[in-house]
């Protein structure tokens, strides 16, 4: 099955800097990876995904990117804000089955 | 409507009660799943329904019955449980068909289950 790695598994950051998150996966067959930003008490809410067509994308202060053929994926957050702390999980698929595979986490914290 | 609506969103339960969870979603999706989570742990899946059927049980323990009356419900019923299964259960669906997974999961907020 597939297995997802993440890394760091905390990260703090000044306000104002930039946050990355780097992921890893084991299927070759995958290719759907979300984003899951989890508040504390909240539940997991989608900030971006990728498909595995495209090597990046954005969304304002937030980009995804993807290396398919070295198996790894980023999460890049510019010009953090304290809200942008929380629990940040990367999570790959395949078309075959339902699972989500979900890395650990990293546990974001913004200084202000 | 793009919600995912669960109830109760606590519940306290000793070992020996019955109790149930309950989740609703209008969005259309045929697929929806219940997961299990730990404080700062990701989501671990337990069981998918998949039109309505059974399509995947992680192993789960027989305390856990899942049940899918239509595309638009879905419940968990619990027995019999132990301390260490107080989690919160997060109800998800997806619009994944039979032909597989097509992507975003929506979350319910979850049922936090306290287990004495």
């Amino acid at each position: 099955g597939e297995n997802v790695e993440q890394h760091p598994s905390t990260l703090s950051v000044q306000e104002g800097d930039s946050a990355v998150i780097k992921c890893t996966y084991s299927d070759s067959a995958s290719n759907y990876f979300p984003w899951y930003k989890q508040e504390l008490g909240k539940r997991p809410q989608l900030i971006i995904d990728i498909r595995s067509n495209v090597g990046e994308k954005k969304d304002q202060r937030i980009a995804v990117t993807l290396n398919k053929t070295a198996k790894h994926f980023s999460l890049h957050i510019t010009e953090t804000q304290p809200e942008d702390s929380a629990v940040y999980f990367c999570a790959a698929s395949n078309p075959n089955d339902y699972k989500l595979s979900f890395g650990a986490g990293t546990t974001v914290t913004v200084r202000a | 409507d793009t919600e995912v609506t669960q109830t109760p969103k606590h519940l306290v339960m000793g070992m020996t009660n019955k109790k149930s969870l309950k989740c609703e979603q209008h969005m259309g999706h045929r697929a929806m799943y219940w997961y299990k989570q730990k404080a700062k742990k990701p989501p671990e899946l337990m069981f998918v329904y998949s039109y309505e059927k059974l399509s995947i049980n992680e192993s789960v323990p027989s305390r856990f019955s899942p049940e899918c009356p239509n595309s638009s419900l879905l419940n968990l019923h619990l027995h019999a449980l132990q301390p260490e299964d107080s989690a919160l259960y997060l109800c998800a669906s997806s619009q994944a068909g039979l032909a597989g997974n097509t992507g975003e999961l929506f979350f319910g907020e979850g049922s936090r289950l306290t287990v004495l």
